[in-house]
Order: structure tokens, then sequence, then C-alpha cells
């Protein structure tokens, strides 16, 4: 079965430097979930989407936005990274109002130095 | 205090032995109810939802749900060493973000 694709896998940036985050949902999933999970944390909800609609926003900062296109992908850019941006990026999918089930990707591990 | 509490181990159990793992949680509107597996270094997969109150079983996992006393649960039968991993309890509204818990270290001993 498909599942969430996650685009890149790994990615080192420095200080300051900007960075794109992509996932695809899995087909026919409309709602898709951002997490952020540090070091021996558990994952913390960032931002989520609804029909490319902003449904839910948690404690992300401000430097970072995020949306979601015609196709159903959503991208996460994180400006001005700071060294505790540094963890594992998760993106989930769910079909929505079908089902409240998440399913996540296999995450992007950032690493700022 | 966290809105979804689990003990965070370890929990030690030898193969072929049951292992329970407990989560609590805060928020009494709450209706939906998952454990994740997480392996180290990856993603989370689920492995149960439940949403009424009850057991629920899926081939060697069982979760129980307890709203009243804002419990869940969930039960591995026949422990094998592959399920040494970090249960993960999430908590959620509808199609809201869930909530997580710390996660539980389970170790399953030959």
């Amino acid at each position: 079965a498909a599942g969430v694709i996650q685009s890149p896998r790994h990615l080192i940036k420095e200080k300051r430097e900007t960075a794109t985050l992509k996932c695809y949902p899995i087909p026919r999933h409309d709602t898709v979930y951002w997490y952020q999970q540090g070091p021996g944390q558990d994952p913390q909800f960032l931002i989520s989407f609804y029909e490319k609609m902003q449904s839910d926003k948690g404690s992300i900062p401000d430097r970072f936005s995020a949306q979601q296109f015609s196709d159903y992908h959503s991208e996460l850019n994180m400006s001005s990274l700071e060294l505790g941006d540094s963890a594992l990026y998760f993106c989930a999918s769910s079909p929505g109002r079908e089902s409240y089930e998440q399913y996540f990707g296999p995450g992007t591990r950032l690493t700022v130095t | 205090q966290k809105e979804v509490e689990q003990n965070s181990g370890p929990l030690s159990v030898p193969e072929g032995a049951i292992a329970s793992l407990n989560c609590t949680y805060s928020d009494r509107v709450s209706q939906s109810f998952f454990w994740y597996r997480q392996y180290s270094g990856k993603s989370p997969e689920l492995i149960m939802s439940i949403y009424s109150n009850g057991d629920k079983e899926d081939g060697r996992f069982t979760a129980q749900l307890n709203k009243a006393s804002q419990y869940v649960s969930l039960l591995i039968r026949d422990s094998q060493p592959s399920d040494s991993a970090t249960y993960l309890c999430a908590v959620g509204r509808n199609t809201d973000k869930l909530i997580f818990g710390t996660g539980t270290r389970l170790q399953v001993f030959p």
C-alpha cells in the first residue's frame, strides 16, 4: 500500500539558512499534519491542513510557514534556522472525515550546524 | 502535568509473555485514542486505534479504553524481541492534532 512520502530524508543546514521540507500524503488523504520530534521527546504538533486550508496551528515558530497545494502535497518552509531546530520532522496524513487515523511518513532529519 | 501520561519504562518482559502498557489523559472531550510503535530513529507506526469504551483486539494486540477513568491500555500477547520499541499513546479530538505521551520503552528479552 502507498505510504506518506517525505523529502529530503536528511538535510544539513547552517544557522540562519532556509530549509524546505516536502510531504506527499497517501492518495485520497485530504488532511496533512506536521510534527517535530526532538531527541528523546514525543512528537509535537506544528500545523495541519484540510482541503488546502490551514485547519489548526500548534507550537510553530513564526519563522516557519507551511502550505498545502492543489495536489494535496504540503511543504514546510523554515527560515533563519537555529541550532534548536535540529530534529526529526514528520508529516502524517489522514483520510480526514472518513477516519481519524493518522499515518506517518518516514520523516526528515534536519541538522542545523 | 502533561495532557497524556505514560510510564517511561523500560518495561522488560520475557519472550512469550504479555506486555501491558498504560496511558492516562486529562482532556475529557478526547474522542480518539491511538497506540503507535516507534523504533529508534524511525517514524511512529500506527498499531491500534480505539474510539469506544471496552476492548478492541487485532492479532496479538488488544487496546482497552475507559473514558470514565480517562485510561487507555495496550496489551501485547506472546511478546517477541521484535516488539522491543517505544510505544506512544496518542489522543485526539476527531480530525484534530494528536497529543502524544512521552512513550514507554518496551524490552522483550529472549
